[in-house]
C-alpha cells in the first residue's frame, strides 16, 4: 500500500539532547512538509521541500533541521536549541504540479523527560 | 500573515443531527480543503474545493468554497457517533505544493 509512514509513534528527549523524527513516503512524490500541532491550534509549517536536496523553512523553523538526500525521505530533527519540543509532529507530501491536496502521515508525539 | 477563524472551538450534537462549520479569512485563497483528525492521528482529507461557488459532497459531506473566496463551509447532515474529531479548514493560495493555511479547528462531539 502507498503512503506516508513517520516514525517513531512516541519520542521522548532529555533536556540538551537533538532527535530526529522520520518520514518516509512510497507515493513518488515530489513535495514534503513538516508541521508542528499543539493542543487547540490548527498545523504551522517548520520546513519544507519541494525538491531533492533542497527545502525552505516554513513559519517556526527555528530549532529544527531538515535534510533531503533522497525523494522518499524528509527527516527532522529537533535541536537542543528548540526550547520547546513538546508537540505531535506531522509530515505531508504531494505531487508537485498536480491540484492534488497534501496528504499526512499519522504523526510523532514528542515528549521531555 | 495569513490566518483562518474556525469558532466555536468545541461543537456538541446529537446523533442524527446536522451541524455546519464555517472558515473565513481576511485573505483569498485559491483551493479551500477540509480535513478531519481522530486523536493521535494525521489529519485525513474531507473535501478539496478549487473554484469560487463549488458545492461538493462526500456521503453525508457538503462542502462550498465562498463566492469571495474569503470563506468556506463544511455541513455534516445526520450525523453518527464516528463523525467525532477535529475538524479542521485549510486554505493554500499557490498550486498544490505550496503552503497551506490551517484554522485552528473545531472539536465535534456527537452524543448517541
Amino acid at each position: 500500500d502507498g503512503g506516508i509512514t513517520q516514525s517513531p509513534k512516541y519520542l521522548f528527549r532529555k533536556e540538551g539532547q537533538n532527535v530526529t523524527l522520520s518520514c518516509e513516503q512510497n507515493l513518488n512524490h515530489d513535495a514534503m512538509y513538516w508541521y508542528r500541532q499543539d493542543p487547540g491550534q490548527g498545523l504551522r509549517l517548520i520546513y519544507y521541500s519541494q525538491i531533492v536536496n533542497d527545502f525552505q523553512k516554513g513559519d517556526i523553523a527555528e530549532g529544527y533541521s531538515v535534510s533531503r538526500e533522497k525523494k522518499e525521505s524528509f527527516p527532522l530533527t529537533v535541536t537542543s536549541a528548540q526550547k520547546n519540543p513538546t508537540a505531535f509532529y506531522l509530515c505531508a507530501s504531494t505531487r508537485q504540479g498536480s491540484i492534488q491536496p497534501q496528504h499526512f502521515g499519522d504523526g510523532t508525539r514528542l515528549s521531555i523527560l | 500573515g495569513q490566518q483562518l477563524n474556525q469558532s466555536p472551538q468545541s461543537m456538541f450534537i446529537q446523533e442524527g443531527e446536522d451541524v455546519s462549520m464555517n472558515c473565513t479569512s481576511s485573505s483569498i485563497f485559491n483551493t479551500w480543503l477540509w480535513y478531519k483528525q481522530d486523536p493521535g492521528e494525521g489529519p485525513v482529507l474531507l473535501i478539496a474545493l478549487y473554484k469560487a461557488g463549488e458545492l461538493t459532497s462526500n456521503g453525508r459531506l457538503t462542502a462550498q468554497f465562498g463566492i469571495t473566496r474569503k470563506d468556506s463551509f463544511l455541513n455534516i447532515s445526520a450525523s453518527i457517533p464516528s463523525d467525532v474529531g477535529i475538524y479542521f479548514c485549510a486554505g493554500q493560495l499557490g498550486g498544490a505544493n505550496s503552503k497551506l493555511t490551517f484554522g485552528k479547528g473545531i472539536t465535534l462531539s456527537v452524543r448517541p
